[in-house]
């Protein structure tokens, strides 16, 4: 157990819709991450927040949105869904804000856009 | 852009035979680290390495750090069936790039 929690563990949903992925960090962690996941694209990173603050961006999609909240969890905001947008969406965390420090990955939501 | 590149793709091996997977990037990472995702599962922290030349060892597995700092390998001895998974490695980006930079990763499949 990393202590990285996600919810939903599982979600289905419709093209067109809109979902929200929830994270809530490690006790004392300050950075929450996102990443995708798909079959054929490895790991993709999608933004970092630090103490509620917008960190880093990757590939992050404009139909997709995530932000840091006060007591640090974190959620993760994806719209418009199309079928390519299926995939095991991780959330992570760390101490501190630098690229090099740890990271803690949770057990992911999985989605599947039908 | 930078990248980190991770070979081979894929490797299936008999249990019992040794396995090794390559990490190189385009330009110098002040650290590298190693995650393992087993299937199903979510990357685990294995190791970092911080300094040039650096071998660290966890029971089977072997990690070095090139001398200049670009490329990095993770030897496992002598494959167990729970070696299987995804083995990862990542650095900072360079400069003011703040992101972590991921290789693909190696899919390692153990036949018993």
């Amino acid at each position: 157990d990393s202590g990285v929690t996600q919810t939903p563990k599982h979600l289905i949903t419709a093209t067109g819709q809109r979902v929200t992925l929830r994270c809530s960090p490690r006790s004392g962690d300050l950075s929450v991450y996102w990443y995708q996941q798909s079959l054929d694209q490895g790991l993709q990173f999608l933004i970092q927040y630090y103490n509620g603050e917008e960190r880093a961006k990757g590939n992050i999609l404009e139909r997709f949105s995530a932000q840091q909240f006060p007591d640090l969890h974190s959620e993760l905001n994806l719209s418009s869904l199309e079928l390519g947008d299926s995939a095991l969406y991780f959330c992570a965390s760390s101490k501190g804000q630098e690229a090099g420090n740890t990271i803690y990955f949770g057990e992911g939501s999985w989605l599947t856009v039908v | 852009g930078q990248q980190v590149m991770q070979i081979p793709q894929y490797q299936h091996v008999q249990e019992g035979e040794d396995f090794t997977t390559y990490c190189n990037s385009s330009t110098t990472l002040s650290n590298i680290q190693w995650y393992k995702q087993r299937p199903g599962g979510h990357p685990v922290f294995l190791i970092q390495l911080v300094k040039s030349g650096e071998v660290k060892k966890q029971k089977r597995l072997t990690f070095q750090f090139g001398e200049a700092k670009k490329n990095s390998s993770l030897h496992i001895t002598a494959t167990q069936t729970t070696d299987v998974g995804t083995y990862f490695c990542a650095g900072p980006g360079a400069g003011n790039n703040r992101k972590l930079i991921w290789g693909l990763g190696t899919s390692l499949a153990v036949n018993p």
